[in-house]
């Protein structure tokens, strides 16, 4: 398999409440990656890290945070979820910081916000 | 700032008919380029990188500096060549590589 998982692939939440989204890893890749996709937009970077508890901001991290203690683990968590967070996420890895293989991604997780 | 276009949200041919799915790109650094593939509900696939130079499923992609393009091309459309297709642009930076998408071409191939 492609040796990314995300947990969980379905999730319906009500407004106000707090949601962490999984991603692990079988890679040991130090990069790795949350995306959102919504028509229309693509896929846009939320957070990323670069190393156990080293992250930083993609373009719409505003309302999320993400957390990274261990190499094969990257949490992803809305702190109170709105509807525009309903959404497509999709986490990814890399190898190294330059390299030219791509990305691997996961199978994403739904999730909507009512 | 870097930036990935791909005018055309829906792109319906004939099976057999070439297909060509537009991107364009702004970066001021070197370009790294790909093509991913998503078919119905399943996760992201690299399709093509244009450092290696490959084709692949009959896909090709040719890097243009001077027009900065990075068209995705093939000569005869198959029904499952279906699908979404986002380009992509990496670019380094201090904290490593990122991959910035376009808004992705739905190629349909009807019979």
């Amino acid at each position: 398999d492609a040796g990314i998982t995300q947990s969980p692939r379905h999730k319906v939440t009500e407004t106000g409440t707090p949601v962490t989204l999984r991603c692990h890893q079988t890679e040991n890749h130090r990069y790795m990656y949350w995306y959102r996709q919504d028509p229309g937009h693509g896929l846009r970077l939320i957070h990323y890290s670069y190393g156990v508890k080293d992250t930083d901001k993609g373009e719409v991290s505003d309302g999320y945070s993400v957390s990274r203690s261990k190499t094969e683990d990257f949490l992803l968590t809305l702190e109170s979820a709105t509807s525009s967070q309903t959404s497509v996420y999709f986490c990814a890895i890399s190898a190294s910081g330059a390299d030219n293989y791509g990305y691997t991604f996961g199978s994403g997780t739904r999730l909507t916000v009512v | 700032a870097q930036r990935v276009t791909q005018p055309e949200k829906l792109l319906s041919v004939f099976k057999g008919a070439p297909v060509e799915l537009k991107c364009n790109y702004s970066y001021s650094g070197s370009p790294e380029l790909f093509w991913y593939v998503q078919y119905s509900r399943q996760r992201l696939q690299l399709l093509l990188r244009h450092i290696s130079r490959e084709s692949i499923k009959g896909f090709t992609a040719d890097l243009n500096k001077g027009e900065t393009s990075f068209h995705l091309k093939k000569p005869f459309a198959q029904e499952e060549d279906s699908a979404m297709y986002y380009c992509a642009l990496q670019h380094f930076t201090g904290g490593g590589n990122k991959l910035t998408f376009g808004t992705g071409t739905q190629l349909k191939v009807e019979l």
